[in-house]
């Protein structure tokens, strides 16, 4: 059964730095690993999904990595800004529907 | 990608009623829909997968008779909470499978809080 964790579990940071989120998973037969957005209350935003033959995917300031082997991928959020505090989940595709990471809660001080 | 949307966004209810949500696809066909619910500060947990036209499969650890779906059109699937209890409070979000482009994804409803009182 496919679990997925994700490292830390909260992280705050001072406005302007770089940072990386960690998720590691144990089943590497993935289609595809998917990393959200979730402010407090609301839905899911899709951020960047990475198909299982790539490597890596880059939108404006994040960029995220899949290593399908050792089960691991990274979101890397370059010069992070308070608008940036959110719950970030991890979320892989294998013969099942999504299994999610409990997520990482980002928090940015001005 | 595909538009999802659920109704109502959230409900308070008190213990004992019955209580639907509706996942609508707005702009595909869908076959298939998941339903998840995440409780305050957890992950979100795969409840079902609702089949258009046939039964709905559920996860282990979650009761078929308490937590009934409908899938009963390509564009609209329903889950019922029967006779709520405050530990059913959480917030519940649809997703419908999507192979587009050759990407074997998911799109997200907003998700609908229930909170039973």
């Amino acid at each position: 059964k496919q679990e997925v964790t994700q490292i830390p579990a909260a992280l705050s940071v001072p406005e302007g730095e770089n940072l990386v989120l960690n998720c590691s998973f144990t089943d590497s037969a993935i289609y595809n690993l998917q990393w959200f957005r979730q402010d407090p209350g609301k839905g899911l935003t899709s951020l960047l999904l990475i198909q299982s033959s790539q490597r890596e995917q880059t939108s404006g300031r994040l960029n995220a990595s899949l290593d399908k082997s050792s089960g691991r991928s990274t979101l890397y959020i370059a010069a992070s800004q308070p608008g940036d505090s959110a719950t970030y989940l991890c979320a892989v595709k294998g013969n099942t529907p999504l299994v999610f990471g409990k997520g990482t809660r980002l928090s940015v001080i001005a | 990608g595909a538009v999802v949307s659920q109704h109502p966004s959230w409900v308070i209810c008190k213990s004992g009623t019955s209580v639907k949500i509706e996942c609508r696809s707005l702009d595909f066909q869908a076959t298939t829909m998941f339903w998840y619910r995440q409780f305050p500060k957890q992950s979100l947990m795969l409840m079902a997968t609702s089949n258009e036209g046939s039964k709905a499969t559920y996860e282990q650890g979650v009761e078929k008779d308490k937590f009934l779906i409908n899938h009963a059109s390509l564009t609209l699937s329903t889950l019922t909470v029967t006779s709520a209890h405050p530990e059913d409070s959480s917030f519940y979000i649809c997703s419908l499978h999507g192979t587009g482009g050759g990407t074997d994804t998911q799109y997200f409803g907003p998700g609908t809080r229930l909170t039973v009182l």
